[in-house]
């Protein structure tokens, strides 16, 4: 089975303050995926990345940057956290293929103060 | 604006009744996928559909692509309290997909 590992289930953090949230996956994806989960809204993309070292824009990349150093890891980055960024983060990859599902991590529920 | 609306947003049902969930789009989508959530995870597909008029069934679960390609529906019968989750349709259109709005049900024992 797939394993989609993000690294925090809670995270609280402070107004100005610089977030990294880590997300790993062990079955060799090309693909990985940062989304917010805010309720009425569904899910919506942030940040993908098709390879190492490659990232495009999803639909809010607004206040969020990210890496991607190695192949099985994708972090998201806020640069400096504001309050409307308190949101559940999920994490996604998937193998190259339209069809393909994305496979999930259990979320990060961040709470910016 | 969202792509893909779905209704409806919030579904309560006592356990044994029938429910149908729509995802609704004035796109065209070569495939879609539905997910269900459970509370404190991540989404898990549950079914892809391709063709339009394609019907698959999973258990008691039958999901219905639109001859258009534009909607689909999912229709749950007999609900179990187990079918307790949020339903997540997406459209994929190419290299472009879209995640609908979600349903969130919950089915009372």
């Amino acid at each position: 089975d797939v394993k989609v590992t993000q690294s925090s289930r809670y995270l609280v953090k402070r107004t100005g303050e610089k977030v990294f949230l880590e997300c790993v996956q062990d079955m060799d994806h090309e693909n990985m995926f940062w989304y917010r989960q805010d309720p009425g809204l569904g899910l919506r993309l942030i940040y993908f990345s098709y390879d190492v070292k490659m990232k495009e824009k999803g639909d809010i990349p607004e206040g969020y940057s990210v890496s991607r150093e190695k192949k099985e890891r994708f972090s998201l980055i806020l640069e400096s956290a504001s309050t409307n960024q308190t949101s559940m983060y999920l994490c996604a990859s998937k193998q190259g293929g339209s069809y393909q599902p994305q496979h999930f991590g259990d979320g990060t529920r961040l709470s910016i103060l | 604006t969202q792509l893909l609306e779905q209704s409806p947003q919030f579904l309560s049902i006592q356990e044994g009744e029938n429910l149908t969930v729509y995802c609704n789009s004035s796109s065209v989508f070569s495939s879609l996928q539905w997910y269900r959530q459970e509370p404190g995870e991540g989404p898990v597909l549950l079914v892809t559909v391709v063709t339009g008029g394609e019907v698959k069934k999973l258990k008691r679960l039958t999901f219905q692509f639109g001859d258009a390609r534009k909607d689909s529906s999912l229709h749950i019968t007999a609900a179990q309290p187990g079918d307790t989750g949020l339903y997540l349709c997406r459209g994929i259109a190419g290299n472009q997909f879209y995640f609908g709005t979600g349903t969130s049900l919950t089915v009372i024992p």
